[in-house]
């Protein structure tokens, strides 16, 4: 069974561009939920997606947004990057099914704002 | 709002002596609480968790505490190895996985 895939591994972006992250949830998982981890503040909740709709936000701004396809495939977009928005972001797949809800992440997308 | 507080940030124990990490939690409606091992450049792993509606609970030489008056809940590791060695996330959620609110996380070193 193939575990939660992420694309790109490694990006590097340019401040004021914008940048898409893409996540594949394992198979039969219908939540994906997104996660950025910096060194100082740790690792923090973006948004999750389940059936195709936000069911919880972070406190994040607006630049950062997200969506989720009838495959439960998501993506998260991040608009007018700033030097700040440089970080591992995480994407979790859970079945979320009965008392089955352990969260399997994926290895990440580095992304580097230059 | 949600948060949840761990100590310490950094912890270096004796080979075969016992590690204890602990956390508090704010959300009153926090009912599932996972504990995350993320090793160097690698994923989170889920490495044990626990319900409210139980007290304890433990696997191996991985045992989980949870006080939900005082809101406190605690990770054991006995016999400490090597290969124990990395950085340790608690965690809370009102009862699923899809908004897990993290600690800020240990950084666990085991000393030869």
């Amino acid at each position: 069974k193939a575990g939660v895939t992420q694309t790109p591994r490694y990006l590097i972006k340019t401040r004021g561009q914008q940048v898409t992250l893409s996540c594949s949830p394992i198979s039969g998982h219908r939540s994906v939920s997104w996660y950025q981890q910096t060194p100082g503040q740790g690792l923090q909740f973006l948004f999750e997606y389940f059936s195709e709709t936000q069911r919880n936000k972070g406190n994040f701004p607006g630049r950062f947004s997200g969506r989720q396809f009838s495959n439960s495939r998501s993506e998260m977009n991040v608009s007018t990057l700033e030097l700040g928005d440089s970080a591992l972001y995480l994407c979790a797949s859970s079945l979320v099914q009965g008392s089955d809800t352990e969260a399997f992440f994926g290895q990440g997308t580095r992304l580097t704002v230059v | 709002g949600e948060n949840v507080e761990q100590h310490p940030s950094t912890l270096s124990v004796q080979e075969g002596d016992s590690a204890v990490i602990k956390c508090t939690y704010s959300d009153s409606a926090s009912n599932y609480f996972p504990w995350y091992k993320q090793e160097l450049g690698k994923r989170p792993q889920l490495i044990i968790d626990i319900r409210s509606n139980v007290g304890e609970k433990k696997d191996q030489r991985i045992a989980v505490t949870l006080n939900k008056t005082a809101k406190h809940f605690s990770l054991h590791i006995t016999e400490t190895q090597p290969e124990d060695s990395a950085v340790y996330f608690c965690a809370a959620s009102r009862g699923s996985a899809s908004k897990i609110i993290f600690g800020s996380g240990t950084r666990l070193s085991i000393r030869p």
